[in-house]
């Protein structure tokens, strides 16, 4: 399986303080992206960042990715109660249909107000 | 628009009965995608589509049978449910361009094997 692992399993913070959420995957890939999930939702896209990139940012979010490592993270800056949900990073393999993605097992975020 | 849609929300089987999970895009996605999720494991790809006509196995494809007669359609049949198939199925759309790969989720369909 190409599916990743994401770390930590479960992350709880405070209103205010930055969130940071980390994944690692074992295959060259073409991007790697991130989701949110809310509970008993479908998961929404939120970022995408190519392998050819280091550093992605959209609004309070801030991808890296460290292609030598096979490794990305993704830090929310200024978290809010509304950020809690659960984050699944993903990988596009390189060289194989565009849209199979594979997915880690998630972060479930939670943010005290 | 309304997304990718997806029915029933919630059904209930009994061991050895069969069903159609239906999913419906109005994006004039090329790709179409059938997701597991269940706790602990992320989401596992079941089936996919990169256009009419043209299916493949993702990594869990035992026990479910796909089609893809049309652009907007992409349903997932259960051919013997088992208990082992209670989950929560995703269906996702996106374009196929190597330029995103962002996929367009429907809201789930939960599905409980007795």
């Amino acid at each position: 399986s190409q599916q990743g692992e994401e770390d930590p399993q479960a992350l709880s913070i405070q209103e205010g303080e930055n969130a940071t959420m980390n994944c690692s995957y074992k295959t060259s890939i073409n991007n790697l992206q991130w989701y949110r999930q809310n509970s008993g939702r479908g998961l929404v896209h939120l970022i995408l960042i190519r392998s050819n990139e280091r550093e992605k940012h959209s609004g309070r979010l801030r991808v890296t990715l460290d292609t030598s490592k096979k490794s990305s993270s993704l830090l929310i800056t200024a978290s809010r109660a509304a950020d809690t949900a659960s984050y699944f990073c993903a990988q596009n393999a390189g060289g194989t249909s565009y849209g199979k993605l594979t997915f880690g097992q998630g972060t479930i975020l939670t943010v005290h107000p | 628009n309304a997304g990718v849609t997806q029915t029933p929300k919630f059904q209930v089987l009994k061991t050895g009965q069969s069903m159609t999970l239906q999913c419906a895009q109005d994006m004039n996605h090329e790709y179409m995608s059938w997701y597991r999720q269940d706790p602990g494991m992320g989401l596992r790809l079941i089936h996919y589509s990169v256009g009419a006509g043209i299916t493949d196995q993702g990594e869990v494809p035992n026990g479910y049978n796909v089609s893809r007669s049309t652009t907007e359609d992409f349903p997932l049949r259960l051919l013997s449910a088992a208990p082992s198939q209670t989950s929560v199925y995703f269906c996702a759309s996106s374009y196929m361009t190597p330029r995103t790969g962002e996929l367009f989720f429907g809201e789930g369909s939960r599905l409980t094997v007795l």
